[in-house]
């Protein structure tokens, strides 16, 4: 039972534009999500978060944006750069536990 | 601030050998995590430690995977005896969840690779 789900595996974006990465829930217990970044090798690094009370969380060049109606949380890098280039991983929390999803590979070209 | 500390980086066995992996989370962390993750696939959960205390191993094949988290700071995670779908990286997670503190984020060691051939 998958309850996190990134139906993207890759993505591919031109340096300077938009990327947008998606991730979809099926527990309405979730009640924090997180994103992180994972280059080969090392492990993920937290990237932005996101409490279910709010909709939209902004860091520098990332937002992140959820939509508890459609349980569905968004990543956006703008504008992307070639160092953004990795697998993003969305994970959601309830109570104590961190569940991940399948990861989307993100290619970021000049 | 030191992060989490995993070892080893890499490890090769033979199936049906034993193998233990070490983690020393970041200093203050309540909870403690250890994730297998799949080529391709995201991290999967195997088991999570509130200071030495077990919150959740549902996931963790207990017929021959066992961990402890010793005085609720450093942890092993042992596979006793090996099988060849044990090839994954082994992830090490610490937070500094605890009471009204839940809502922070989970910091991530490098990770053991582990080849069983």
């Amino acid at each position: 039972d998958q309850q996190v789900k990134q139906n993207s595996p890759s993505l591919s974006v031109q340096e300077g534009r938009i990327s947008i990465l998606n991730c979809d829930y099926t527990n309405s217990m979730f009640d924090y999500f997180l994103w992180y970044k994972k280059y080969p090798a090392e492990g993920p690094t937290f990237l932005i978060s996101i409490s279910s009370i709010k909709d939209k969380n902004e860091d520098g060049r990332f937002t992140v944006f959820l939509n508890k109606s459609a349980k569905h949380l968004s990543l956006h890098i703008v504008p992307s750069q070639p160092g953004d280039s990795a697998v993003y991983f969305c994970a959601a929390s309830a109570t104590d536990k961190l569940i991940f999803g399948t990861g989307t590979r993100l290619q970021v070209f000049p | 601030e030191a992060g989490v500390a995993q070892s080893p980086r890499y490890k090769i066995i033979e199936k049906r050998q034993s193998v233990a992996f070490w983690c020393n989370p970041i200093s203050g962390h309540a909870t403690l995590y250890w994730y297998q993750q799949i080529l391709g696939q995201g991290p999967k959960l195997l088991i999570q430690f509130q200071n030495n205390g077990v919150v959740d191993d549902s996931q963790l094949p207990k017929d021959r995977f066992s961990a402890e988290r010793l005085k609720g700071v450093d942890s092993t995670l042992k596979i006793q005896p090996a099988k060849l779908e044990d090839s994954a990286v082994y992830l090490c997670a610490s937070s500094f969840r605890t009471g009204d503190l839940m809502n922070t984020e989970a910091f991530f060691g490098q990770g053991t690779r582990l080849t069983v051939v």
